[in-house]
This record gives structure tokens, C-alpha cells and sequence, in this order.
């Protein structure tokens, strides 16, 4: 029952460096989501995806980028670290019909110092 | 453009006291979905609970209950008898839908205290 996967669980970068966070989901869903979550601001839609090929830009898009070749996998790309990228990221997935819950993964504290 | 609003953000009670946690949410469409997710101290995101726009019954389930009314664009959560488990982040979140795209538009969360 492996659900969403997320690695790393912790990650300390610095300014300027580059890294992907990855994410994976074996429940065959259509959907998935990149989410950041800073505290008291709730969680922030990053990037999502309706299906392999196919993504589109959520609230916060800057300084990030995504792709998804695999049903399964939905890797999020920073590219040159900020300290106002530190957050905690979380990915999901879901069913597309409206009525289906979103399946999260267990998030990845990074911090850019 | 669709908003939830969690217009409290901290809650702190005493174990055994009965806590309402409200949402507000604005949709301009007629066909969506409200959800509750419980974020505990080891950070991960469990699914609560879903209500269509369509399904105004209120839903009790053991010392959880939600009201929702849409002449109000509410969606109350309460816990009786609170216990210190229930100690976590209540997320409210509205899925509705948008031509092919059905996003999930979270509020900023309630973090709620019940003291022992």
C-alpha cells in the first residue's frame, strides 16, 4: 500500500543550487499536485497535472518546473535555490471526477539557506 | 476564481469541550465538492471527510459532525468532547469543476490545541 511516495523527506540546499523533488504514486491516478505549504498560509497549488504529457501552472509557479512522462511519476524541478523557496512541498494525486479525495504524500521540509 | 476561508487560525480548548471549526467558501460554479483534511503533528494530510453541493444533510460520525449550508457558503466542522488527539491543522478545501481541470483549492488551515 505504497500510496504517493515523496523523496527526500529532508533537504538543505543552497542559494543558487538545483535539485528535483520526486514523487510517485501507484493508484493509477489521472490527477497529480504539487503543493508548498509555509505555515499559516496554508497549502499553495505549485503545478498539477491531468495526465501523462500534460501540465498546467497552479498559483505559485515561479521559480519551478515540472514534467510527466509516466502516468505514475511527477518530479518538481527548482532550479536556482531561494531562501523564500524554503517551505515544506507536498505531492498528491487523485481520480479526475469532482467527488474524489486527493491522496497525499508525506511531504519534503526543504530549506534553502 | 475559488476561495475557502478559515477565518480562525488558532483554537485552544480543554479536553471534553465541544469545538466548531468553520470554512467559507466562494464558487462561482454549481457542481463541486467541499472536503475537510486533518493535519496532525507528524505532518501528513488525512482525508476527513466529503460533501457534495448537491447533498445539504448534515453527517455525524462518532464525536465528528459537519454542517453545510449553502444559502451561507458554509462548511462547519465540530468535534465533541474533544480529546488531545484531535490536537492537528483542520484543513477546509473546495474541488469544483472547470472545463477538463479540477483542482483543489485548500484554506490556510485551523490549528487547533485541546489541552489535557
Amino acid at each position: 500500500n505504497a500510496g504517493v511516495t515523496q523523496t527526500p523527506k529532508f533537504r538543505i540546499l543552497k542559494i543558487g543550487q538545483s535539485m528535483t523533488l520526486q514523487c510517485a504514486q501507484d493508484m493509477n491516478h489521472n490527477y497529480m499536485y504539487w503543493y508548498r505549504q509555509d505555515p499559516g498560509m496554508g497549502l499553495k497549488l505549485i503545478y498539477y497535472s491531468v495526465g501523462a504529457g500534460i501540465t498546467d501552472k497552479g498559483e505559485v509557479p515561479n521559480g519551478y518546473n515540472v514534467s510527466r512522462s509516466t502516468t505514475e511519476d511527477f518530479p518538481l524541478r527548482l532550479e536556482l535555490a531561494a531562501p523564500s523557496q524554503t517551505s515544506v512541498y507536498f505531492c498528491a494525486s487523485s481520480y479526475p471526477e469532482v467527488n474524489t479525495e486527493a491522496f497525499f504524500g508525506q511531504g519534503t521540509r526543504l530549506t534553502v539557506v | 476564481a475559488q476561495k475557502v476561508t478559515q477565518a480562525q487560525t488558532e483554537i485552544s480548548v480543554v479536553e471534553k469541550e465541544d469545538v466548531t471549526l468553520d470554512c467559507v467558501y466562494e464558487t462561482r460554479d454549481t457542481t463541486y465538492y467541499l472536503f475537510w483534511y486533518k493535519q496532525p503533528p507528524s505532518g501528513e494530510l488525512v482525508f476527513l471527510i466529503r460533501r457534495n453541493s448537491f447533498d445539504e444533510q448534515n453527517e455525524i460520525s462518532g464525536r465528528y459532525s459537519w454542517n453545510f449550508q449553502k444559502s451561507t457558503s458554509s462548511f462547519n466542522f465540530t468535534i465533541t468532547a474533544s480529546q488531545v488527539v484531535d490536537s492537528a491543522v483542520y484543513f477546509c478545501a473546495l474541488r469544483n469543476y472547470t472545463g477538463a481541470n479540477s483542482k483543489l483549492t485548500f484554506g490556510k488551515g485551523i490549528t487547533l490545541s485541546v489541552r489535557p
